[in-house]
């Protein structure tokens, strides 16, 4: 089966970085996303990796390193609009169907 | 249209009725997703539409559960029989294709009470 792990809980202060770690056990790897979803609304995509390595994409990065089984999302000078729930989502095998994780609630505070 | 659509937005049945979820995936898009997302639970796969592929049912929970798509456009998830702990928002989510990034839309609120 597949297995996706991600902190239940992160909270952080304004303007500071946080780093919210995504850890998988699957059968096969395509590749690895990242969503952002604010209370009450659809999931938005914010990133995908299928290489290892760093991705960076304005205040947002993404880290990969397939051998380990382990993404990163690192989100930089945080904002309060930032407080959402960040969904780690794996992509395998042929079927490209992606398992989610729990996700990790993030709160911004002043 | 410019982005995934699904209605109701919101819907309260009552245990025991059957209901009818519609999702209008973005145009051109191939690949339509069904997910339950429960109260503190990650996303569930439903079922997954591929062009004119037999879809993958393999994440329906039970045969109350069916999902059609028709013209290769427009999805229907029907739940027949509706239990308490079918009350879930389900969103729907396509993408041009297979491999490439999702788009959901803002989901609809079951609850069966």
């Amino acid at each position: 089966g597949q297995n996706i792990d991600q902190p239940t809980e992160m909270t952080a202060t304004e303007g500071a970085i946080v780093q919210i770690n995504c850890t998988y056990q699957t059968s096969g790897f395509n590749g690895l996303f990242w969503y952002q979803q604010h209370a009450g609304e659809a999931p938005t995509f914010l990133s995908y990796n299928v290489l290892d390595g760093l991705e960076e994409k304005g205040r947002f990065s993404s880290f990969l390193s397939r051998s380990k089984g382990y993404s990163y999302l690192l989100l930089k000078e945080l904002q309060m609009k930032d407080s959402a729930s960040y969904l780690c989502a794996v992509e395998t095998g042929g079927s490209y169907i992606p398992t989610f994780g729990r996700g990790t609630s993030l709160i911004v505070h002043p | 249209g410019a982005g995934v659509s699904q209605s109701p937005s919101n819907k309260v049945t009552e245990k025991g009725k059957d209901v009818e979820l519609r999702c209008d995936p973005i145009s051109g898009h191939t690949a339509l997703y069904w997910y339950r997302q429960s109260l503190g639970q990650g996303l569930e796969f439903l079922i997954y539409f591929q062009g004119n592929s037999a879809p993958d049912k393999s994440g329906l929970p039970s045969d109350r559960f069916s999902a059609e798509r028709t013209g290769g456009s427009v999805s229907t998830l029907t739940i027949q029989r509706t239990q308490q702990e079918d009350s879930a928002v389900y969103l729907c989510a396509s993408s041009p294709k297979t491999g490439d990034g999702y788009t959901f839309g803002s989901g609809t609120r079951l609850t069966v009470v």
